[in-house]
């Protein structure tokens, strides 16, 4: 146990719907990273937030969006849902920006139709 | 960040040795090599990390030969719940940039 929480574990959507997907980072970390996994890849980082700023973002549309709250927690946004975003997306907290441990959640198992 | 090689996969015997290489021969002097799994159904899981001596904790050993280009991650005394893909990731220490996950090396721990 990681001390990582997402919500919900399991999603479905219709291409073109927007989803949000929630994170409960681990006590005292303020930094949140979203990652995503396609079926037989490793994680693809999306982007990173430190005190409630984007701190860093991978190669992903801007259809891709975040938030982080004054508590930590955060989440991810996808607008205009495609085919494609079928993944499994991981939240990550770390005690700090760039620190070498990264807490990774069990993750969201987005499928879109 | 530097481009790592790792096997697609390796079988182990339950209670042996697993030992896991990586190649990262462009590594660059400040980078560290990294070592997360990830069992099935479970996001990633920090392992170890190191820069060029030796480390060793309670879940595994890392050794990195004396030019850096290569690593080689020791479990052991693998069990039936290492099963999983191991990444090796070659990262600035401390930096901003976010962990670039290769395909890793699916370990299969047989009985």
């Amino acid at each position: 146990e990681t001390g990582v929480t997402q919500s919900p574990t399991h999603l479905i959507k219709t291409r073109g719907q927007q989803v949000t997907l929630r994170c409960s980072s681990q006590s005292g970390h303020n930094t949140v990273s979203w990652y995503q996994q396609a079926l037989g890849q490793g994680p693809q980082f999306i982007f990173q937030y430190y005190r409630e700023e984007e701190n860093g973002r991978g190669n992903f549309p801007p259809r891709f969006s975040g938030l982080q709250f004054p508590n930590y927690s955060s989440e991810l946004n996808v607008n205009a849902l495609e085919l494609d975003d079928s993944a499994l997306y991981l939240c990550a907290s770390s005690l700090d920006r760039g620190d070498e441990k990264l807490f990774f959640g069990s993750g969201t198992q987005l499928s879109v139709l | 960040d530097a481009k790592t090689t790792q096997p697609t996969s390796m079988d182990c015997a339950e209670g042996r040795a697993a030992n896991l290489p990586c190649n990262h021969s462009t590594i660059s002097g400040n980078e560290y090599v990294y070592w997360y799994r990830q069992i099935h159904s479970q996001g990633p899981q920090y392992i170890i990390h190191g820069l060029k001596n030796n480390e060793t904790n309670e879940m595994a050993s890392l050794i990195i030969t004396e030019d850096r280009k290569s690593s080689t991650l020791i479990l052991p005394h693998a069990t039936l719940r290492d099963t999983a893909v191991y990444y090796c990731i070659v990262r600035v220490g401390k930096g901003r940039r976010a962990l670039t996950f290769g395909s890793g090396t699916r370990l299969q721990v047989q009985p």
